[in-house]
């Protein structure tokens, strides 16, 4: 099956801060989604976005799917964004998401 | 965003005895998942239904296991004789051919305690 790599696995950071979550995966996808679980477990779903660019207020998405990796981009962090950020990947051929480990992001005030 | 709806949000039961997690999934999508999570580890897929069947199941989805969509409306997931061991986080998700705008939707998930 395919392989869903995320990384940093933990980071620390300063409110006001920004920050950058990358997952890689191993073989070509038809979607890919960015998930926050939030502190009462509950998963919100931030983007789909199996190719190309969005934007949602602070929040960024890039995925480049010839290059099998996708970024999170977190500008001017607030203590809010802590929490876990899940990238899942439905590869071709497949039909169920994927998860990564997550990565474990911590926004001190 | 349309919602996926999961009860109870909490459930506690005693080790052996049956439980079954609710899920009202978006009324137009036709397939339908359940998905695991462990405390603090990762979302695990646990089974999928299309077309009024299992389409694909884990490992994890053994004979304790099982699934059903009784009514135009309703998924559940049932554990016959629940084990320690399934205490975890439960989702349910939905999705629609080609995955529309969304991709997959997940509910707020049941948070299942076996004492």
């Amino acid at each position: 099956g395919i392989q869903v790599e995320q990384s940093p696995p933990d980071l620390i950071l300063q409110e006001g801060a920004n920050s950058t979550l990358r997952c890689n995966f191993s073989d070509s996808v038809n979607n890919l989604q960015w998930f926050h679980q939030n502190p009462w477990g509950q998963l919100i779903n931030l983007f789909y976005i199996p190719s190309g660019t969005k934007q949602n207020g602070r929040l960024s998405a890039t995925t480049v799917a010839t290059e099998r990796y996708s970024l999170l981009y977190i500008s001017s962090s607030q203590t809010t964004d802590s929490g876990v950020y899940f990238c899942a990947v439905e590869w071709m051929g497949a039909q169920k998401l994927v998860f990564g480990q997550g990565t474990r992001l911590t926004i001190n005030p | 965003e349309p919602e996926v709806t999961q009860t109870p949000s909490h459930q506690v039961t005693q080790m052996g005895q049956e439980v079954i997690l609710r899920c009202v999934p978006i009324s137009n999508h036709l397939y339908f998942y359940w998905y695991r999570q462990i405390l603090g580890q990762k979302v695990e897929f646990l089974v999928s239904f299309y077309n009024n069947e299992i389409s694909e199941k884990s490992e994890i989805f053994d004979d304790q296991f099982s699934v059903e969509r009784p009514d135009g409306s309703n998924f559940t997931l049932k554990i016959r004789s629940t084990k320690l061991e399934d205490s975890a986080m439960y989702f349910c998700a939905s999705s629609e051919p080609g995955q529309g705008i969304y991709g997959y939707t997940f509910g707020s998930g049941t948070r299942l305690t076996v004492v």
